[in-house]
């Protein structure tokens, strides 16, 4: 199984270029979401979907970008990146109403932006 | 000088003793206490939950206890082993109306030390 693949796994990016990180999903779920992780500061939300056309944002969500066109596909877009972006990106999904707290997460996609 | 947060409280345990990694919440409205592990290089892994009705729930060698008068969580590993190094987090699942909103700590290493 697949699960949750993000793409690409490094890039490096100037300041001002834009970008977009891909996040399929192959677990037919509704939910899926992004996060950013930095050093000692654990995972922080950006964006979330509950479902095809519909997304909401998270605790960080300016400078970014999301649509959900898909159930399986939740790209996140960098419209003019910045060096404050520079993380290590992570997508999540799980089932929408899950009666559990777990999250499928992607292997990350690190972002260095000079 | 040092800034706050770029290193993680790390917890150092013999090969063979039982670990217990500590946790406040913030959150008295949260559905889920959720457990991941993340490995070196990898997205985190879902390891146990929590509903916020219920006090304990024991997993294979985990056992995850909930304190709700003082906000408190921890998460007892038995018999740590090498492959048990990683860093944990807990975090909140609160789904009001229905929509997931899941929140990070900022983690905490585990060094088994063999």
């Amino acid at each position: 199984n697949a699960g949750v693949t993000q793409t690409p796994k490094f890039q490096v990016l100037k300041t001002g270029q834009s970008m977009t990180l891909q996040c399929a999903q192959d677990m037919n779920h509704e939910y899926m979401s992004w996060y950013r992780q930095d050093p000692g500061m654990g995972l922080r939300l950006i964006h979330y979907s509950v479902g095809a056309g519909i997304t909401d944002q998270g605790e960080v969500p300016n400078g970014y970008n999301v649509s959900r066109s898909t159930t399986e596909d939740f790209p996140l877009r960098l419209l003019s990146a910045a060096p404050s972006q520079t993380s290590v990106y992570f997508c999540a999904s799980s089932y929408y109403l899950l009666d559990t707290g777990e999250l499928f997460f992607g292997e990350g996609s690190r972002l260095t932006v000079l | 000088g040092e800034s706050v947060g770029l290193h993680l409280p790390t917890l150092s345990v013999q090969e063979g003793d039982n670990s217990i990694i500590n946790c406040a919440y913030s959150n008295s409205a949260s559905d889920y206490f959720i457990w991941y592990k993340q490995e070196s290089g990898k997205g985190p892994q879902f390891i146990i939950d929590i509903r916020s009705n219920m006090d304990k729930r024991q997993g294979q060698r985990v056992t995850v206890l909930l304190n709700k008068t003082v906000k408190h969580l921890s998460l007892q590993i038995a018999a740590t082993q090498p492959g048990d190094s990683a860093v944990y987090f807990c975090a909140e699942n609160h789904q009001p109306g229905g929509y997931q909103k899941v929140t990070f700590g900022t983690g905490t290493k585990l060094q088994v030390i063999p």
